[in-house]
């Protein structure tokens, strides 16, 4: 599975939106871009999952660039619970394994 | 929605002996599983994967012999942890994916981890 690159950590102000960015520039045709996030001591938890359209659900809104070398993870109305490590996947129909990145830290403040 | 259930929670052991992680799909069928190793700080690293009804499949650098992994049903795979040390002190995670009525793109889902404490 092709790499994905994301920043460290971010922060965002409760109520307002977290934009989480991603760049997976060799990401090959039959791939689909998979977000999960970690919440401190638990198992991931998934998000979205989209391949070039834009996606949403109850959860978050995916934004997938024409040429699918970037994605953004919306989250519409951060709140302190969001507080949690992203990743953002890469995911062929060859496999079923997720492999992770290091994934960004978003940290929702008061 | 599809729920993936890991026992014990949480397990403390003395070091050389052995400690078994269940992971059960409770309300769908698996045919697949994953088993994950989570280090403090860092990220999840894929350790094997479980496959029903035959061997299971080993990332490199894990070994086979000390993380024996079976998945006997459709509902249930465990890892053993063998003769336990320190450094095998880990949180281990296990996922599934549904194997009736799901395309190859449908989600992974995820157990709530097993904290691992060897002293």
């Amino acid at each position: 599975d092709a790499k994905t690159t994301q920043p460290p950590s971010m922060d965002c102000a409760e109520g307002r939106a977290a934009n989480l960015p991603c760049n997976h520039s060799t990401i090959s045709g039959n791939e689909y871009v998979y977000w999960y996030r970690q919440i401190h001591s638990q198992g991931p938890q998934y998000i979205i999952h989209g391949l070039k359209n834009n996606e949403t659900n109850e959860m978050a809104s995916l934004i997938i660039t024409e040429d699918r070398k970037s994605s953004t993870l919306i989250l519409p109305h951060a709140t302190l619970r969001d507080t949690a490590v992203y990743y953002c996947i890469l995911r062929s129909g060859a496999t079923n394994k997720l492999i992770f990145g290091t994934g960004t830290l978003l940290a929702v403040q008061p | 929605g599809a729920v993936v259930s890991q026992h014990p929670s949480r397990v403390i052991c003395k070091s050389g002996t052995s400690v078994k992680i269940e992971c059960r799909s409770l309300d769908f069928q698996a045919t697949t599983m994953f088993w994950y190793r989570q280090f403090p700080k860092q990220s999840l690293m894929l350790m094997a994967t479980s496959n029903e009804g035959s061997k299971a499949t080993y990332e490199q650098g894990v070994e086979k012999d000390k993380f024996l992994i079976n998945h006997a049903s459709l509902t249930l795979s465990t890892l053993t942890v063998t003769s336990a040390h320190p450094e095998d002190s880990s949180f281990y995670i296990c996922s599934a994916r549904a194997t009736s009525g799901g395309s190859y793109n449908s989600p992974l889902h995820f157990g709530n981890g097993t904290r691992l404490t060897v002293t």
